[in-house]
């Protein structure tokens, strides 16, 4: 059974940076063609794709974003980090993770984590 | 970037009644790799479709899809109350993988 479970605070302060950890079950992100991505909503919004990371550590960003996002991962802990620097109330949305499959798109997502930005 | 465009923006139509989503891309997605969500409030979103046609593990075979290149369709053969929701379209053939906006699909 593949799951995702996105963790990290609910409220950050502008300016602040934003640490997202999405903690996966099922499958291994050293599994050719495999990668966990990040996607984010504002309330009442589209989806947005922010970021992804490949089985072999190749990381894509959204150019608009690129700037302030940086994706790692831990294979040991079958984990992926989203960071998010100088956040801005324009950044409040419920972020997703989701696996990527090899030709599949995204098959298997998180419930999703509401961040608020606020002071 | 390939910036996708759904219409209509709302559906409103009937239990029964049969549904057409459109996707249309700013330019040819790669490899056909056009997937289509199901996303109800509250809840995060659902494969439906992948590489364009194919359905995802467990969805009925009433969800289709079809197209190539540019302008690609989602098709609900006959709605159950529980499709009335909001669908994505998303290429993930290049980055950045974007996503269209979206098409809700409502009860008449």
């Amino acid at each position: 059974q593949i799951t995702l479970k996105e963790s990290g605070p609910t409220l950050v302060k502008p300016t602040q940076t934003l640490t997202l950890t999405c903690t996966f079950s099922g499958f291994s992100l050293s599994t050719s063609g495999v990668g966990v991505g990040w996607i984010r909503q504002p309330p009442g919004k589209a989806l947005e794709w922010l970021a992804l990371i490949y089985w072999d550590d190749d990381k894509r960003y959204s150019p608009s974003l690129k700037s302030r996002l940086t994706i790692t991962k831990d294979t040991s802990k079958n984990q992926v980090v989203l960071t998010m620097t100088n956040m801005d109330p324009v950044d409040t949305a419920t972020y997703y993770c989701g696996r990527r499959g090899y030709s599949y798109g995204y098959d298997y997502w998180g419930q999703g984590t509401l961040v608020t930005v606020s002071s | 970037e390939i910036v996708l465009t759904q219409s209509p923006g709302t559906l409103s139509l009937s239990p029964g009644e049969r549904a057409t989503l459109s996707c249309r891309a700013s330019q040819s997605v790669s490899s056909s790799y056009l997937a289509w969500y199901q996303q109800k409030p509250g809840q995060a979103p659902r494969l439906l479709i992948y590489g364009a046609s194919s359905r995802a593990t467990g969805i009925p075979d009433r969800f289709s899809g079809s197209g190539s290149g540019t302008d690609f369709t989602l098709t609900i053969s006959r709605l159950e109350p529980e499709d009335f929701a909001v669908y994505y379209c998303q290429q993930y053939g290049s980055s950045p993988q974007t996503f269209g906006p979206g098409t809700k699909v409502d009860i008449k």
